[in-house]
């Protein structure tokens, strides 16, 4: 199984402010069939189910606003939220859909300062 | 817009049975690959299960194989995990997510809102 490692595990930002979460995987996701990084990030907020901001690495889905991007390739990726609201304030979990079983990384929660 | 409704959770003994099911609105169910995912009480995301559009295929966790069954019914547009022989590690908010392609692996991009496993004596 391919593991996920983000780091850091928790971050406290003030408003405004710039979030950066990396991840880590124990092997390669990029394909080189379609040259694209099989990587996703999710958001979970308290008492909700996640919800997928990125794919491909840095894909956003539509309707995830601009403040936040993705980045990387191969075995290392980040999520940057650029200036943090206070709606943002979340669990943030990375995943690789490269292959089977589809992994996560531990999460990272993301709180205001 | 596209919902999914997940029931059937609730407390049972080691080694009892669950059968979870997953309503899906707002989209052609038939032609979406589906999942289960779970996450135990303050941990991370677990993938449990994986069907296939039709059917025809399914995956499943190491730690849930022969004892879980995923299944569905495209003329309900109903998903469904058939959960045997429980352990107390089985513990978790079970959710329902659809695959975000038909690529043979995909992301999630639809989640229901989870329905809660208690497996405790």
């Amino acid at each position: 199984d391919i593991v996920m490692t983000q780091s850091p595990d928790s971050l406290a930002v003030s408003l405004g402010e710039r979030a950066t979460i990396n991840c880590k995987s124990s092997q390669s996701v990029l394909y080189t069939s379609n040259n694209k990084n099989h990587l996703a990030w999710y958001q979970q907020k308290p008492g909700q189910p996640p919800r997928l901001l990125i794919h491909w690495a840095s894909t956003r889905e539509s309707g995830v606003p601009d403040r936040f991007s993705g980045s990387g390739s191969g075995t290392d990726f980040t999520l940057t939220i650029s200036s943090l609201q206070a709606e943002d304030v979340a669990v943030y979990y990375c995943q690789q859909y490269y292959n089977d079983p589809r992994t996560f990384g531990q999460g990272t929660r993301v709180e205001l300062k | 817009d596209v919902q999914l409704v997940e029931s059937g959770g609730g407390l049972v003994q080691p080694g009892g049975s669950l059968r979870l099911s997953c309503a899906a609105t707002g989209f052609t169910f038939s032609t979406y690959s589906m999942n289960w995912v779970r996450q135990a009480p303050g941990k991370g995301l677990e993938w449990v299960s994986y069907i296939s559009d039709r059917g025809g295929s399914t995956k499943y966790a190491d730690s849930v194989k022969g004892r879980f069954t995923i299944s569905r019914d495209n003329a309900k547009n109903s998903l469904y995990l058939q959960m045997n022989s429980l352990r107390n590690e089985d513990t978790a908010v079970y959710y329902c997510a659809r695959d975000r392609w038909v690529a043979p692996i995909d992301p999630f991009d639809s989640w229901g809102q989870g329905t809660l496993v208690t497996v405790s004596s």
